[in-house]
């Protein structure tokens, strides 16, 4: 079965930019999407189709693909983006195992 | 604005039936693919099954395949999910997801599954 693998945390600094990776076979034929979960709520889509952020996303979020490995780069990172992050590919229906963001 | 309220969800005993409702406002659900996703308790995300705006395509993942059934209704703009033999590792939060391409674009607030006898 299809995989997509994430570190488990990731810890930056307040202001320091953190990047999250996510891997899988082929993924640099297919589109990722990367969701933001903080304690207790739902999910929120912060980009899709690799490099694109719904209105009302902070710019401090971006997305970027080289090869198989897509990521998640949070510029600026700021106490309220600690959270558990998940890409997805949809081809596949399948999410990676989330990477939990400490900003410390 | 997108809504997404799901409902029916609760405490069930293994080999168990549940059906999952969820009620969509704020956009034109009949032309909307329609998703549900799930998290058991500590864990990750996982895609359950999806269904196209006019209920003729319908995907399930493997391990619910043969005991869940999705559907909708869209004349009352209504998602479900008829979930039979209940097992302890289908517990979890159950949301409802409207997809857009290639992802999911808005989530609702979860409903969750319990199997335990």
């Amino acid at each position: 079965s299809y995989e997509l693998t994430q570190p488990p945390s990731v810890s930056v600094s307040p202001g320091q930019t953190a990047s999250i990776t996510c891997s899988g076979d082929k993924l640099g034929d297919k589109y990722a999407s990367w969701y933001q979960q903080k304690p207790g709520q739902s999910p929120v889509l912060v980009i899709y189709q690799d490099t694109k952020r719904p209105s009302g996303i902070p710019e401090r979020f971006s997305g970027s693909k080289s090869g198989n490995t897509a990521t998640l780069t949070v510029s600026g990172t700021q106490a309220m983006d600690e959270a558990d992050y998940y890409c997805l590919t949809w081809d596949n229906k399948v999410f990676g195992g989330g990477t939990k963001l400490s900003v410390l | 604005e997108v809504q997404l309220v799901e409902s029916g969800g609760g405490l069930v005993q293994p080999g168990g039936s549940l059906r999952l409702s969820c009620a969509a406002s704020g956009f034109t659900f009949s032309s909307s693919w329609m998703s549900w996703v799930r998290q058991a308790p500590g864990k990750g995300l996982e895609w359950v099954a999806n269904i196209k705006g006019d209920a003729s395509q319908k995907y399930y993942v493997a391990s619910v395949r043969g005991r869940f059934t999705i559907s909708r209704d869209n004349a009352n703009n209504s998602l479900y999910l008829q979930m039979n033999s209940l097992r302890a590792d289908d517990t979890a939060i159950y949301y409802c997801a409207r997809e857009i391409t290639a992802g999911i674009g808005y989530w609702g607030q979860g409903t969750l599954v319990s199997v335990s006898s």
